[in-house]
């Protein structure tokens, strides 16, 4: 069946260093990935969204490619802020679940200054 | 533009006492409608989705059961909360056929 895999459970940074949160997924069916932000007693709230092969998609500093051949949506941002710090999950979506992402584990990001 | 609802914000409740959570979706007719629950810093735990009224199906029951008595409407209950119940609460919506989901704000439950 469909899976996420997020390897890290938790990811400290000093303010202003680049960072990638991995993410790999599998499914036999075309994926649709996400990439959702959490803060502290907040919903989850979409970052990223992308459907197409090897296209960079960006917002709030914020990038991903999804990269089919290796089934990857790495997230990425080259100087993060102390307002990063979140819970970061990956996602995927293949049409055929009832329309439902379905979760990676989560990455809690946390920025020191 | 579109609003999703969720109600209560927060409950503390007892082990064996009845629950209802809900979950309105206003500016949008037939979406899909999903409950998730969240253990604090865990992952989303799909439970139920919801494709028209009177139509629930279960993904994960925890003990629970859902609803939808209207086209914008979707409740989660129980008769009798467990401690695992405690966690986070998320109502969901989305078109069919389209990629965009969005939660709603959340309710918090702690039973004790």
């Amino acid at each position: 069946g469909d899976s996420v895999t997020q390897t890290e459970g938790l990811v400290t940074l000093t303010k202003g260093l680049p960072v990638m949160l991995n993410c790999t997924y599998q499914t036999t069916y075309s994926p649709f990935l996400f990439w959702y932000v959490q803060h502290l007693n907040e919903a989850p709230k979409l970052l990223l969204k992308s459907s197409t092969d090897n296209k960079r998609t960006e917002h709030q500093g914020f990038y991903a490619t999804l990269h089919k051949s290796s089934s990857s949506f790495h997230l990425q941002k080259s100087s993060v802020q102390l307002s990063d710090s979140a819970l970061y999950f990956c996602a995927l979506s293949d049409g055929n679940n009832n329309n439902a992402p379905r979760f990676g584990a989560g990455t809690k990001l946390s920025v020191k200054p | 533009a579109q609003t999703i609802h969720q109600w209560p914000v927060a409950e503390i409740k007892a082990v064996g006492s009845p629950l209802s959570l809900g979950c309105t979706i206003k500016g949008k007719s037939s979406p899909n409608l999903y409950w998730y629950w969240q253990a604090t810093g865990g992952t989303l735990q799909q439970l139920f989705y919801s494709i028209t009224v009177g139509q629930v199906e279960s993904v994960v029951q925890l003990n629970l059961s859902a609803s939808r008595p209207k086209d914008d409407q979707f409740i989660l209950s129980t008769e009798k909360l467990l401690l695992s119940h405690s966690g986070f609460y998320l109502c969901a919506w989305s078109l069919t056929g389209t990629s965009d989901y969005t939660f709603g704000s959340g309710t918090r439950l702690l039973v004790i």
